[in-house]
């Protein structure tokens, strides 16, 4: 899989817009932009993924740059319960190999 | 909501003695993994299955390691013979089908512990 850059962690106070940046400058043009998350002491858990265009869903929104080089994943609102890893992972679309790499993720939390 | 199911969620075992951690991935889907987190560190693969047969393993995937689907619904993941540095969380997840653009759904997985 190719390599994601993030933050090890960010604050950020509840009921405010959360950005979370990755960096994949060496994404291809197959590879999709796929986002988890793992709560504390449970399984990671699905957020969002994209290819070129930004995506919505009803956890989160993924902002991707027109170079495709970088992404945000954007939390609208944070509340306690988003307190999480984040994980920003590129998945190969002509790639066989489908097993997800987990790195180290950013740690997000949220002060009340 | 359909979800993976694990048990137990945990287990204390002593060393050397074998494990089975059990899974109920999602009914119709295909593709089943797992992978294990040991406390602090990244969640790491281990292996892949499909179709009856390990797609993938990574290199913690050794001898001591089997999986199984025995039954069509459970997938299994077996240690033959513990020892403390398997002491970590496993996870199983599984997948509907293998493209880039689905998501894989995890268990919440068990907590073992090598004593």
């Amino acid at each position: 899989d190719a390599k994601t850059t993030q933050p090890n962690s960010m604050e950020s106070n509840e009921e405010e817009p959360v950005h979370l940046p990755c960096n994949h400058s060496t994404i291809s043009g197959t590879d999709y932009i796929h986002w988890y998350r793992q709560l504390p002491s449970q399984g990671p858990e699905y957020v969002i993924h994209g290819l070129t265009s930004n995506v919505n869903n009803r956890m989160a929104s993924l902002a991707i740059a027109e170079d495709r080089k970088s992404s945000t994943l954007i939390l609208h609102r944070a509340t306690l319960r988003d307190a999480a890893v984040y994980y920003c992972i590129l998945r190969g679309g002509m790639n066989r190999d489908d097993k997800i790499i987990f790195g180290k993720g950013t740690r997000l939390h949220i002060l009340p | 909501e359909p979800e993976v199911t694990q048990t137990p969620s945990h287990q204390v075992t002593q060393m050397g003695q074998e494990v089975i951690l059990r899974c109920v991935p999602i009914s119709n889907h295909l593709y089943f993994y797992w992978y294990r987190q040991i406390l602090g560190q990244k969640v790491e693969f281990l292996v892949s299955f499909y179709n009856n047969e390990i797609s993938e393993k990574s290199e913690i995937f050794d001898d001591q390691f089997s999986v199984e689907r025995p039954d069509g619904s459970n997938f299994t993941l077996k240690i033959r013979s513990t020892k403390l540095e398997d002491s970590a969380m496993y996870f199983c997840a599984s997948r509907l089908r293998q493209v880039m653009n689905t998501e894989a759904f995890f268990g919440q997985g068990t907590r073992l512990t090598v004593v």
